[in-house]
């Protein structure tokens, strides 16, 4: 089982719509949660940031993390084709042998067409 | 410049040759990471500086790969007698330390062997 699993999609939404990605991981040494935005042959973004479990909000984006089901989510709200692009989750535990290895999902390719 | 940078930007090379890529981080950040993007597959990890010590250089595929890096300046990532499997996007990230907040990646280095 790999570390983190993230469906690759793709997903194809109208714009405007609520787009809903997310990611389970097995590691729960994990406490900080990133998700990338990467547009093609570029690298990738940082999007959002969440230390342990939660939830933030930034702008359009709203990221979730619920630790004891080992899930978050990344919600896009009035999605826009400028959003589209592969959405990678990633992971990090705050200590330990690992301490400075992200751990990767392969990402979910997204079009918003308008 | 404000971000990560990379250079060359594209490189390609024949089989058995040696080549060299380059990072250089955002001014002040401590931790300088090396992942590997293949196509269609996720982000593999390489290799994590905090200053110019490598704590876990665990990812690296083979002894043909080598990295260092000067003080909490620019990185090299080095790869001797390149094979075919070796064409991938070489992508290097910089933060203020190894947490996850603020991981900021360059544009890669896309490298062919042929």
């Amino acid at each position: 089982q790999k570390e983190v699993e993230q469906d690759p999609g793709p997903l194809s939404v109208p714009e405007g719509a609520i787009v809903s990605l997310n990611c389970t991981y097995s590691n729960s040494a994990f406490q900080y949660f990133m998700w990338y935005r990467q547009y093609s042959r570029k690298g990738p973004e940082l999007l959002m940031y969440t230390y342990s479990s939660g939830n933030k909000e930034d702008g359009r984006f709203t990221a979730q993390v619920d630790k004891s089901s080992k899930y978050i989510s990344l919600f896009i709200r009035d999605s826009q084709p400028s959003d589209s692009a592969t959405y990678l989750c990633a992971m990090m535990a705050d200590r330990g042998s690992t301490l400075g290895r992200l751990y990767f999902g392969r990402g979910t390719q997204l079009t918003v067409w308008p | 410049g404000a971000g990560v940078s990379q250079s060359p930007s594209n490189k390609v090379t024949e089989k058995g040759k040696d080549v060299e890529l380059r990072c250089d981080p955002i001014s002040g950040h401590t931790a300088l990471y090396w992942y590997r993007q293949s196509l269609g597959q996720g982000l593999e990890f390489l290799i994590y500086f905090q200053g110019n010590s490598a704590p876990d250089k665990s990812g690296l595929p083979s002894d043909r790969f080598s990295a260092e890096r000067t003080g909490e300046s620019v990185s090299t990532l080095t790869i001797q007698r390149t094979q075919q499997e070796d064409s991938a996007v070489y992508l290097c990230a910089s933060s203020f330390g190894p947490n996850g907040n603020t991981i900021y990646f360059g544009e890669g280095s896309w490298l062919t062997v042929v």
